[in-house]
């Protein structure tokens, strides 16, 4: 069964940082890019950009090249997600899921700023 | 960035019956390979979205025949038959032809 588990909720700080992960299961991790997705409160969905694990190559929507900066270690299947010099616009729920089609969704990790 | 217009933003129904929502692409989403990648999802209170049709009109895996996709081009339609209790929710249309990819603001379906 194809699993994608996110890590906890993160609380952080105006301008700091934070790390989300994303641990795949149930497939061969090199074979899927992974998606980034966030939704802020209340609101629609929000494509940020991909990694495809196996190269390590990215591609990012332009308003979040400055912002998120996406990785993965296959040595554990971990896609991850840092999000840099955090605003109150980055409160919001990230998802992961599989391309192409946004197949499977990990369950999201709420990101809230405040100082 | 190719704009996705969905309408109806709400739609109320009756157990039983039978829906229809749009999703329209400011854009031609066919891709240069010839596949068109339109999908459609569905966010269930506290959930994440689950995909339910992807290239227009082929159902996910596990997904009921109650749900159909259709459309070509720029113009897409969601169909919900005898609608459940569990259908419930936000629909959303998505686009992965073109980048960046990008969601229709979704359509809420509740309760009559």
């Amino acid at each position: 069964e194809v699993q994608l588990q996110q890590s906890g909720p993160e609380v952080g700080r105006p301008g700091s940082s934070v790390k989300i992960s994303c641990k795949a299961s149930g497939y061969t991790f090199t074979d899927y890019v992974m998606n980034w997705v966030k939704q802020s409160p209340g609101q629609g969905l929000e494509w940020i950009g991909w990694i495809d694990p196996e190269y390590g190559s990215t591609d990012y929507a332009e308003k979040f090249k400055k912002k998120a900066t996406l990785t993965a270690d296959t040595s554990s299947n971990t896609a991850y997600i840092q999000l840099s010099s955090l605003t109150s616009e980055d409160t919001a729920t990230y998802f992961c899921a599989r391309r192409p089609y946004f197949d499977y969704w990990g369950q999201g990790v709420m990101v809230t700023v405040s100082s | 960035d190719v704009v996705m217009t969905q309408t109806p933003v709400s739609l109320s129904v009756s157990l039983g019956g039978q829906v229809s929502i749009s999703c329209r692409s400011s854009q031609s989403l066919v891709h240069n390979n010839g596949n068109t990648y339109l999908s459609w999802y569905l966010q269930k209170p506290g959930q994440s979205p689950q995909l339910l049709i992807y290239k227009v009109s082929n159902r996910f895996s596990g997904i009921s025949d109650r749900f159909s996709g259709s459309g070509s081009g720029t113009d897409f339609t969601l169909k919900i038959s005898r609608v459940e209790p569990d259908d419930l929710g936000v629909y959303y249309c998505g686009q992965g032809t073109q980048y960046p990819n990008t969601f229709g603001a979704g359509t809420k379906l509740e309760l009559k």
